[in-house]
């Protein structure tokens, strides 16, 4: 079964770039799912942040856009995240999910829920 | 942008209570909404799609109803294991954009 892990550095510093990384096992990222970034401020709720497809087609939540870039890897079967100018507003967790996709022999059909997490990586901004 | 709000904020439950949770987008978004429990430290975990339709290995005590606006999660039976926070979240295809409510957390009476 797939599962999603993510990666990177825990601890940035303000102004600079967070970035991190969710690498698919067990199944393809060229699979007709999209892939997307969700994070969790401490004691807060879940903030949908963007998501990107294996043909590197992305959508961006408008409050986030002017600062998130998500890329995909192919050959390494692995998406990435990157914010730029973080303040502390952004230390939370970060997590990587796969939006649900069924697929007939003709056509795929999107549910826009997210089936799989991975297990989350705490991000702090400080100094 | 659409946005959820979810009713109660937070509710106290005893076990074998039946529990009802409800989100309302701003705007009709048909059927496309999913809840999710969430226990501490932990990922957010499926449990309905598309408003009513139960996620494979749910148990069969959680339902979700509703489309448009006005959205239900009930849980028929408490059990110890489902004090946690629930969210509801919908999808909206063009332009693409996905959304939250703000949580529901359940707790022990």
């Amino acid at each position: 079964q797939v599962q999603l892990q993510e990666s990177g550095p825990g601890l940035v510093k303000p102004s600079g770039t967070l970035s991190l990384t969710c690498a698919v096992s067990g199944g393809s990222i060229s699979s007709s799912n999209w892939w997307s970034w969700v994070r969790q401020p401490p004691g807060k709720g879940l903030e949908w942040i963007g998501e990107i497809y294996h043909s590197g087609s992305t959508n961006y939540n408008p409050s986030l856009k002017s600062r998130v870039t998500i890329s995909v890897d192919k050959s390494k079967n692995q998406f990435s995240l990157k914010l730029s100018s973080v303040t502390a507003a952004d230390t939370a967790v970060y997590y990587c999910a796969r939006v649900q996709t069924y697929c007939s022999s003709t056509s795929c059909y999107e549910d826009g829920a997210f089936d799989i997490w991975g297990q989350g990586t705490m991000v702090t901004v400080s100094s | 942008a659409i946005q959820l709000t979810q009713s109660p904020s937070s509710l106290s439950a005893s076990v074998g209570d039946r529990v009802t949770i409800t989100c309302r987008a701003s705007q009709g978004i048909s059927s496309a909404l999913a809840w999710y429990q969430q226990k501490p430290g932990k990922a957010p975990k499926l449990l309905i799609y598309d408003a009513s339709s139960l996620e494979s290995g749910v148990p069969s005590r959680f339902s979700g109803s509703g489309s448009g606006t006005d959205f239900t999660l009930t849980i028929s039976s408490l059990q110890p294991e489902d004090f946690a926070t629930y969210y509801c979240q919908q999808f909206n295809s063009y332009p693409r954009e996905i959304t939250f409510g703000p949580g529901t957390k359940v707790d022990i009476k």
